[in-house]
Formats: structure tokens, sequence, C-alpha cells
């Protein structure tokens, strides 16, 4: 089955500064990669999203890039502000074969110091 | 438009207890997912249902986890008995339904903390 290993699990930046999580996917027919944020005791919400049809997409201050060839996607988001904290998942599926079923990393704790 | 909803938000049992947890999706979603999430970790699917049907179980402990959503509406997933290593987040999500068109945004409720002692 899909494997994804996500790093780092811990990242602190300073505000203003920019971050980069990176996702690694195993299975070579996953086409859809959400990125969850999560706040401490809150609901993973999406973010962003990318389809394996695109190599990148922008919503704002955040972006995701996708290498299919290396199979291997990260999140980037610039400006960070202290709003930022939480912790982000990224995840794969292989679409409608696997009912959308979703794999996800295992998390990067992100800390913007004001 | 109200979001998915959970009950109870938090739990705490002894080893080889029993529980159960009640889940609503957004109204009109087919597709009903469980997750467990131990700390630290992402979640992990533990059963699919597409209206009251199972797609995927793969993951489900079937010798003492077991989920049903009869009426393709509410579901409910329970433990029996309880193992310390059962100690997670039980987050439920809902999707429109899954199919060839195009990939449908889940949706998660709050979770449950369950502790188990």
């Amino acid at each position: 089955g899909e494997n994804v290993e996500q790093h780092p699990s811990t990242l602190s930046v300073q505000e203003g500064d920019s971050a980069v999580i990176k996702c690694t996917y195993s299975d070579s027919a996953s086409n859809y990669f959400p990125w969850y944020k999560q706040e401490l005791g809150k609901r993973p919400q999406l973010i962003i999203d990318i389809r394996s049809n695109v190599g990148e997409k922008k919503d704002q201050r955040i972006a995701v890039t996708l290498n299919k060839t290396a199979k291997h996607f990260s999140l980037h988001i610039t400006e960070t502000q202290p709003e930022d904290s939480a912790v982000y998942f990224c995840a794969a599926s292989t679409g409608w074969s696997s009912g959308d079923k979703l794999t996800f990393g295992t998390g990067t704790r992100l800390a913007v110091r004001p | 438009e109200a979001g998915v909803a959970q009950s109870p938000r938090y739990k705490i049992i002894e080893k080889r207890q029993s529980v159960a947890f009640w889940c609503n999706p957004i109204s009109g979603h087919a597709t009903l997912y469980w997750y467990q999430q131990i700390l630290g970790q992402g979640p992990k699917l533990l059963i699919q249902f597409q209206n009251n049907g199972v797609v995927d179980d793969s993951q489900l402990p079937k010798d003492r986890f077991s989920a049903e959503r009869l009426k393709g509406v509410d579901s409910t997933l329970k433990i029996q008995p309880a193992k310390l290593e059962d100690s997670a987040v039980y987050l439920c999500a809902s999707s429109l339904i899954f199919g060839l068109l195009s990939y449908n945004e889940q949706f998660f409720g709050p979770g449950t903390r369950l502790t188990v002692l």
C-alpha cells in the first residue's frame, strides 16, 4: 500500500520568513495530494491540494509543488505569521480506484516566532 | 453549512471496557470515514462507508473494533474490549461521494479523544 513520509517533524521560523515542508510517496498511481492544517485540539482542515496533472499551485501565501518523477511534493509558506503555527499533514490518494482513500504523513509541527 | 458532528468529545475508560463513538456527517455526504490519530502521528483510516456499504475496512482491527452506518447517514464506531494502545483521537470525516469525475474534499469532525487507563 501507499506510504507517505514527511519532513521535518518540527520546524521553527521567525515571523516573516518562509517555511518548507516536504513529503515523499511510494505509490506511483497516486494522483491527488492535499495538505491539511491542524491547530491544537482542532480538526484537520484542508488548506491546499494539487492533482498529478499540475506541477505547482499557489493560493496567496501558500504554494504546493509536485515532482511526479521523484514522487515528492512540498508545501511552501511565505511571509509566515504567528497564526500559521500548527501541525501540517500531507496526504496522498490514488483517487476513485481506492475510494478516495487518503494516506497521511506523520505531520510537521510549525512554530512561528513573533 | 453545518459541519461533521461527533460525540462524545472526550472519553476515559479502563482497559477491557467498551466504548462507542457517534458521527453525523454533513448533510448529503454519501461517503463517511473513520480515522484513528495516535498522538504525534497522522490520521490512519480505519473504515470507509459509501452510503451504508463498507468500501474499505482493511485496517480495522476486527477482533475488537466494529462500525456501522445504518440508513446511510449517522455512524457509530465501537471498541470492545479496549486496550491501552487504543488511546487516540478518533476522527470522522465525510465527503460528497467518491467516483470517476473528481476527487471530493474530506471534511473532518472535531474528533473524540479516547484515553484508556
